[in-house]
């Protein structure tokens, strides 16, 4: 079965650095891109990059550029974001998710759970 | 940047239709793909590519996309189908995804 599994829930303070991470199994991880989008409470979703493994190209979208960090281990087939001095307004949820296709951006046809993140004084 | 906009709220009586639209510049020219999302669940792909159904999404969900519009067509819409819809296209100009504002679909 090809699935995502996500790293659990955190609770941080302002300021806090923070990496979570993405598990990819039953697929090439290696041929695959790798997004990340945020979802705020009660708000839409929000592409805020995109990573492939392969090689670790990694792309991100002007409102996040500079505000997260994208990365990959292709060794154990794990993807990851991570902040480096949290606010209170990264307080989401965070999804990666896979496109159908090998090496090309297309739908997202594999989600994982979901982390959410807290960051409250 | 590439914006999608979606209309907020879409309401229907079980067993109409339900259309939702989602307008960007020529979004004909783009590939156009749709998700569903239920209340604390991740988000479902139901059409991608314009029209296509992935394996397992009942012939009910279909899409069109042409002009500056795509729409996501729900036939005969059940109680189970009342949840929040995204599209979704990847920007070319700008080497970047981007996700309509979502509409929540409430089944009267």
């Amino acid at each position: 079965e090809v699935q995502l599994v996500q790293s659990g829930a955190e609770v941080k303070k302002p300021g806090e650095s923070l990496k979570i991470s993405c598990k990819g199994s039953g697929y090439s991880f290696t041929n695959y891109w790798i997004g990340w989008v945020r979802q705020m409470p009660g708000k839409g979703l929000e592409w805020m990059g995109i990573i492939y493994p392969g090689d670790s190209d990694t792309r991100y979208s002007p409102s996040f550029q500079g505000q997260v960090t994208i990365s990959a281990d292709k060794s154990i087939n794990t993807a990851y974001l991570q902040w480096s001095s949290l606010k209170a307004s990264d307080t989401a949820m965070y999804y990666c998710a896979r496109p159908k296709d090998s090496s090309s951006w297309g739908a997202f046809d594999i989600w994982g759970q979901g982390t959410m993140v807290t960051v409250s004084s | 940047s590439y914006v999608l906009t979606q209309p907020p709220s879409v309401s229907v009586a079980p067993g109409q239709t339900a259309r939702i639209t989602c307008g960007g510049n020529n979004i004909g020219s783009k590939s156009v793909h749709w998700y569903q999302q239920k209340p604390g669940q991740a988000p479902v792909l139901v059409v991608y590519d314009d029209g296509d159904r992935p394996s397992g999404i009942p012939e009910r969900f279909s899409g069109s996309n042409s002009g500056n519009t795509a729409t996501l067509t729900i036939s005969r819409v059940e109680a189970g189908d009342e949840a929040d819809y995204y599209c979704q296209v990847w920007d070319s100009s700008s080497d970047h995804y981007v996700f309509g504002t979502g509409t929540k679909v409430t089944v009267l």
